[in-house]
């Protein structure tokens, strides 16, 4: 039972480039997240999808797109990577409203 | 809208000792309310949620956490800290109107003392 399954874990990026992380998940979610998470700043939702088909921007959306592949997958891209988007990057999902989120491992990512 | 305020950023504690993590929320209806802990290198994990069942709600790992309203207030508890129990401890409150989305405190970061 995989849960959430982030792709890559780790991944170093030059500023200008292009780059997308990958998020599936196994457990019939409805609903899924995009986080960012810095030190003293807590997680920020980047995009979110409440359903196959919808997405919306969170809290932290500028330089970021997401396409909701299917019900399992959730993708972010970083068009061109500045050195501010160096962060941990997670996705969650849920099944639906007032349900606890389930978090994958993350994906830390330096631009230099 | 909602909020929430996690009161101390580092709290230290020696083994043995009762932990206590503060968290209070703002919010113009019934919230439901997580805590999540955080390992180091890992994701988050779902230690307790209250949904308005009952006021004292048990999680796993020994943790347990009080909702109360008058308050505003959803703080996290353990008799005893084990050194295992070192990690960063968030509390969320659900999105307004049956939003999927929670927002997130900043964090409490908890290290026990041996």
């Amino acid at each position: 039972n995989a849960g959430v399954t982030q792709t890559p874990k780790f991944q170093v990026l030059k500023t200008g480039q292009s780059m997308t992380l990958q998020c599936a998940q196994d457990m019939n979610h409805n609903s899924m997240y995009w986080y960012r998470q810095d030190p003293g700043m807590g997680l920020r939702l980047i995009y979110y999808s409440a359903s196959e088909g919808t997405t919306d921007k969170g809290e932290v959306p500028n330089g970021y797109n997401v396409s909701r592949l299917n019900k399992r997958e959730f993708s972010l891209r970083l068009e061109s990577a500045a050195p501010s988007q160096t962060s941990v990057y997670f996705c969650a999902s849920t099944l639906g409203p007032y349900q606890p989120q389930h978090f994958g491992d993350g994906t830390r990512l330096s631009i230099l | 809208a909602q909020s929430v305020t996690q009161l101390g950023s580092h709290v230290s504690v020696s083994e043995g000792a009762l932990v206590l993590l503060r968290c209070n929320y703002s919010s113009s209806v019934p919230p439901y309310l997580f805590w999540y802990v955080q390992y180091p290198n890992q994701g988050l994990q779902l230690l307790l949620k209250y949904t308005s069942a009952a006021t004292l709600v048990k999680g796993i790992n020994g943790f347990e956490a009080e909702f109360k309203k008058s308050e505003t207030s959803f703080h996290l508890t353990k008799p005893s800290a084990h050194m295992s129990d070192a990690a960063e401890y968030f509390c969320a409150v659900s999105g307004q109107g049956g939003s999927e989305k929670l927002v997130f405190g900043k964090g409490t970061k908890l290290t026990v003392n041996p």
